[in-house]
């Protein structure tokens, strides 16, 4: 069974930085793209971040882009979201996702961290 | 960036009928869309990919369908755990864009 387990979020300060981990299990992890989705409170879903199954190749949604910095551990089977300089506009659900086999939608979910960005 | 929008943003409908949920891109996406259903307080689960195949495990009253710019999800015969939001995703061209969801809710 595919699981993806997040961790790492909460209450952080404008400016300050936040690390979240996913840790994926159930499935050959090095064999698959994954990626960072978040929502917004009542809000539509944006994808965020996406990683390459090797790590060779990262991609970013502009209002992120020098800011976020998705990393993975292959060996760890586990992906990361470094997040600095955060904005009160980057408070939201972060979801941990794995890319499809057949193209850049995403077929399993983690259950989602809240982060909060507020001082 | 593709803009993806979805009709209607909210929908009512009595179990056993048939529901069709749209989505429109701003640009042809040759069938690089995907459905997701996200129940209350729970984390998005993929419907349909490649605008009209069935992911694993999922109902075949689901369906997907459509070509260029034009989609649509129908789900046949509506049962109670199906209340829940439909979001539309397009990956044909990056960045990967959302709709912006449609509620769905038992009349």
């Amino acid at each position: 069974e595919v699981q993806l387990v997040e961790s790492g979020g909460g209450l952080v300060q404008p400016g300050r930085s936040m690390k979240l981990s996913c840790a994926a299990s159930g499935f050959t992890f090095n064999n698959y793209d994954m990626a960072w989705v978040c929502q917004a409170p009542k809000k539509g879903l944006e994808w965020v971040a996406t990683i390459s199954y090797d790590g060779s190749s990262t991609y970013y949604r502009d209002s992120v882009k020098g800011r976020f910095t998705i990393s993975r551990d292959n060996a760890k089977s586990t992906l990361y979201l470094q997040m600095d300089s955060l904005r009160s506009e980057d408070t939201a659900t972060y979801y941990c996702a794995r890319g499809g086999e057949l193209g850049y939608y995403f077929d399993y979910w983690g259950q989602g961290v809240m982060v909060t960005v507020s001082s | 960036d593709i803009q993806m929008t979805q009709s209607p943003a909210s929908l009512s409908a009595s179990l056993g009928e048939t529901v069709t949920i749209e989505c429109r891109a701003s640009e042809d996406i040759y069938n690089g869309l995907a459905w997701y259903q996200q129940k209350p307080g729970k984390s998005p689960q993929l419907l349909i990919y490649n605008a009209n195949s069935l992911h694993t495990g999922v109902p075949s009253r689901f369906s997907g369908s459509g070509s260029g710019t034009q989609y649509s999800l129908k789900i046949n015969s509506l049962q109670s755990e199906d209340v829940a939001s439909y979001f539309c995703q397009q990956y044909y061209d990056y960045p990967w864009t959302f709709g912006g969801g449609t509620k769905l809710e038992l009349k």
